[in-house]
């Protein structure tokens, strides 16, 4: 059964760079069938698609974060990362990684999903 | 705002039928893209409900349907059982190059 774990600095300082990882077990991240997304939710809010990453390295990002993502691959370590830099408050928020179906690509559905983690930024 | 729109809350008593919708607009769910469903219990990640406008993954009861028409989709879940209690999110694609979720639906059963 795949199982996806998130990883990382629970508390970011403002104007610095949030940095997270993403451990998958129970499958390989270099499926040709998938890609591998991170989405976060703001205390009491919705949901917000980051971006997603193919095991070649290819990746998608939410236009309104492009400027400050960027999501990697390390396939020896069946993982993938996320770094967001100038965090603000706003940035405050829970963090998850899920998997995606290649075919249409950011099209797709995210199933499963890691149990998330909560990175609050903070001074 | 999100640019997929659902209505902040929805409830029903024990048994009955309550649907959720999801609005969209001719850039995302109206230009042909699926919308797929998510469960979000309390203090917990989403679930996936529904993918591909209508399909239900192994596991997902047959009381939860999903179906989409024209820029709107909609989540109908008949029987209506406490264990549903939780927060329901749409999600799709824009035509400008992101995956978007609605803003959440917060049911609760009487």
């Amino acid at each position: 059964q795949l199982q996806l774990q998130e990883s990382g600095p629970g508390l970011v300082k403002p104007s610095e760079t949030l940095s997270l990882t993403c451990t998958v077990s129970g499958g390989s991240i270099s499926s040709s069938s998938y890609y591998w997304g991170w989405i976060r939710q703001p205390p009491g809010k919705g949901l917000e698609w980051i971006g997603s990453i193919y095991y070649s390295g290819s990746t998608y990002y939410n236009p309104s974060l492009k400027s400050r993502v960027t999501i990697s691959v390390d396939t020896s370590k069946n993982q993938f990362s996320l770094k967001l830099s100038s965090v603000t408050a706003a940035d405050t928020a829970v963090y998850y990684c899920a998997r995606q179906p290649e075919i249409a690509a950011v099209e797709n559905w995210f199933d499963p999903w890691g149990q998330g983690t909560l990175v609050t930024v903070s001074s | 705002q999100s640019v997929l729109t659902q209505p902040p809350s929805v409830s029903g008593a024990p048994g009955q039928r309550v649907t959720i919708s999801c609005t969209g607009s001719s850039s995302n769910i109206g230009a042909g893209y699926d919308v797929h469903w998510y469960q979000q219990l309390p203090g917990t990640a989403p679930k996936l409900l529904i993918y591909g406008n209508s399909n239900r993954p192994s596991g997902v009861p047959d009381r939860f349907s999903g179906s989409k028409s024209g820029t709107s989709a909609s989540l109908a879940i008949t029987g209506l059982q406490a264990e549903d209690e939780a927060d329901y999110y749409c999600q799709s694609y824009d035509s400008s190059l992101s995956a978007l979720f609605g803003g959440g639906t917060k049911l609760t059963v009487l």
